[in-house]
């Protein structure tokens, strides 16, 4: 049973610059949550998608998007790059909403 | 405003000494109180789910309990492969409020 994954692994962009990560959900999840998590600290919620709409979300701007299709899986959008994206994005997911989340492996950002 | 405050931020013990991890928190609705694994550059790894307090749960030489205000993860002769970050979080109103972690180290 595959789990959670994730892509890429790693990136390199330069400020201003747009981003798209993707992820799948483990087998039969139907949530996928988005965060994002800077060196030494827990992760930060971006947004949740459930039935193909953001149903939830954090603190993040609008630079920060989102999409999910129909067979469950996301994509995460970044636009107008800043140094302060810098991060590694992790996708979690879960059945109807439910916390009890199953994480992939990342993606580290760095942008130059 | 919800806040989840995990300590010691760092830990080092001797392989076979015991200690506790501490998390708590203030969430306006608690629905849940999550412990998971990071290894470094990896995801973090689900370890136990906490609803009530007075709820216990263990796993091989974890044991996390939950209070009103906060929750202990409980490592009994830990080893080596025990060293990573240990994260907290909460699910308040739903949506994960996290710790910044508990960075535990074994050495043999």
């Amino acid at each position: 049973d595959a789990g959670v994954t994730q892509s890429p692994t790693h990136l390199i962009k330069t400020r201003g610059q747009q981003v798209t990560l993707r992820c799948s959900p483990k087998s039969g999840h139907d949530t996928v949550s988005w965060y994002q998590q800077a060196l030494g600290q827990g992760p930060q919620f971006i947004f949740q998608y459930y039935e193909e709409e953001e149903r939830q979300r954090g603190n993040f701007p609008d630079r920060f998007s989102g999409h999910q299709f129909p067979n469950y899986s996301s994509e995460l959008n970044v636009n107008a790059l800043l140094l302060g994206d810098s991060a590694l994005y992790l996708c979690a997911s879960s059945i109807r909403q439910t916390n009890e989340q199953f994480f992939g492996p990342g993606t580290r950002l760095t942008v130059l | 405003e919800d806040q989840v405050t995990q300590s010691p931020e760092a830990l080092r013990l001797q392989e076979g000494e015991s200690s506790s991890l501490n998390c708590s928190y203030t969430v306006s609705g608690l629905r849940g109180l999550f412990w998971y694994r990071q290894d470094p550059g990896k995801g973090p790894e689900f370890l136990f789910t906490l609803y009530s307090a007075g709820e216990e749960k263990e796993k091989e030489r974890l044991k996390a309990t939950l209070t009103k205000k906060e929750s202990f993860l409980h490592i009994t002769a830990p080893k080596p492969e025990d060293s990573a970050t240990y994260l907290c979080a909460v699910d308040s109103n739903y949506q994960l409020i996290w710790g910044a972690g508990t960075k535990l180290i074994i050495k043999p």
